[in-house]
């Protein structure tokens, strides 16, 4: 069954440092989107993609916050500048259209210390 | 904007019991309402959907869910609870390209 990979499962960074958190959502799917789970709180949405450009954000999804489609195939998030607040548990989805649920990734736990 | 509403945030039953997970959802059009579990240090997996047709359906692992609309619900069941479904529940609501989360429901199931 195709999957939604997530690479790293973890990462640590230092507070203020850049991070990059890499999706290969599935091949034929056109809808991606980053979720983000802080340690046992809620999923919140962060941003939605579709043809190539942002189709919604959430108030958390502020400048501090980028999404890219590099090369067809990956679909990243960046944090510029890390804040200890974004340590969470970071999902992305995948989905072939409006009618369909979301494939999630197995998420990139990320630690800002 | 839509939003779910999760009733309980943790659910105990007895192994062979009926589990019943409650969600309410609040939505200005016709909703696509979602059921997913996500298990100790893992991700989120679809358990069952409902978009259009039949209120009641029915997901992986005997699960199943009716969508009422008078009582804008969408509760989870299952008949017979067993050790392995415990796990967080995440009821969503989707309009568009918008998907919600519920707060979750951690069910526990005691021997």
């Amino acid at each position: 069954e195709p999957e939604v990979t997530q690479t790293p499962s973890h990462q640590v960074t230092q507070m203020g440092q850049e991070v990059i958190l890499r999706c290969v959502p599935i091949s034929n799917h056109l809808y991606f989107y980053w979720y983000r789970q802080i340690l046992g709180q809620k999923v919140e949405f962060l941003v939605s993609f579709y043809n190539n450009e942002i189709s919604e954000k959430s108030e958390i999804f502020d400048d501090q916050f980028s999404v890219e489609r590099p090369d067809g195939s990956n679909f990243t998030l960046k944090i510029r500048s890390t804040k200890l607040e974004d340590s969470a548990m970071y999902f992305c989805a995948s989905s072939p259209g409006q009618n369909y649920g979301y494939t999630f990734g197995s998420g990139t736990r990320l630690t800002v210390v | 904007a839509q939003s779910v509403t999760q009733l309980g945030s943790h659910v105990s039953v007895s192994e062979g019991a009926l589990v019943l997970l409650r969600c309410n959802y609040s939505s200005s059009v016709p909703p696509y309402l979602f059921w997913y579990v996500q298990y100790p240090n893992q991700g989120l997996q679809l358990l069952l959907k409902y978009t259009t047709g039949a209120t009641l359906v029915k997901g992986i692992n005997g699960f199943e869910a009716e969508f009422k609309k008078s009582e804008t619900s969408f509760h989870l069941t299952k008949p017979s609870a067993h050790m392995s479904d415990a796990a967080e529940y995440f009821c969503a609501v989707r309009v568009n390209n918008d998907m919600r989360f519920g707060a979750g429901t951690r069910l526990t199931v005691k021997p």
